[in-house]
């Protein structure tokens, strides 16, 4: 019972560097997200899929990238790393509207200093 | 806009009760609340559509008023294992299953 399965689990970035940050699901779920959480505070969706393709921008886009070449994985790209990068990455899974339900990778803690 | 979640914080102790608001001010389709424990990620709790029932799961329950965009989550009889901070996931009609997500409420249960 694999789930969401999100790597690396922690990472310093000097600024401006990039990286990767993987995503991958084994629950055949079309809809998959990127979010971010500060210290404190909520969920903010970077970017979400609707399937293999098929990608949106959510509420904070900016200095993120991402693709979706096959359902199972959801990379979200850094670019350029800034300080305001600093944060908990969430990724997320769900079978779709008839079944919402959204669920959670363990995280990635990403520290950019 | 996010949803405003209040308190904030709350502290009880074992077996008592708490009530956390969601409050919108945009019309919504479904209301979700998810758990987080510390250094975990969130959990699903619950989901209320518009139009439908109050749910339940053990003693945490919920409703959604559709005419007041506002949504509450009740825990009775509280345990420690409630503890955590919870959210609220807003979805309005048309976002195609996009959550946005409230504050955070803090609930600490002590012995």
């Amino acid at each position: 019972n694999a789930g969401v399965t999100q790597t690396p689990k922690f990472r310093i970035l000097k600024i401006g560097q990039s990286m990767t940050l993987q995503c991958t699901q084994d629950m055949n779920h079309n809809y998959m997200y990127w979010y971010r959480q500060d210290p404190g505070m909520g969920l903010k969706l970077i970017y979400y899929s609707v399937g293999a393709g098929i990608t949106d921008k959510g509420e904070v886009p900016n200095g993120y990238n991402v693709s979706r070449s096959t359902t199972e994985d959801f990379p979200l790209r850094l670019e350029l790393a800034a300080p305001s990068q600093t944060s908990v990455y969430f990724c997320a899974s769900s079978p779709g509207t008839l079944i919402p339900i959204q669920y959670f990778g363990a995280g990635t803690r990403l520290s950019v200093l | 806009q996010q949803p405003v979640q209040s308190p904030q914080a709350v502290i009880l102790r074992e077996g008592e009760d708490a009530v956390i608001n969601c409050s919108s001010s945009k019309a919504l389709y479904s209301v979700h609340w998810y758990r987080q424990k510390h250094g975990e990620a969130p959990v699903f709790l619950m989901i209320l559509l518009k139009g439908g029932e109050q749910k339940g799961h053990e003693k945490i329950s919920a409703s959604f008023n559709e005419k007041k965009q506002q949504s509450s989550l009740y825990l009775t009889a509280s345990q420690l294992s409630y503890s955590g901070t919870y959210f609220c996931g807003t979805e309005t009609d048309n976002a195609g299953n996009m959550l946005t997500f409230g504050g955070g409420t803090r609930l600490m249960v002590k012995p």
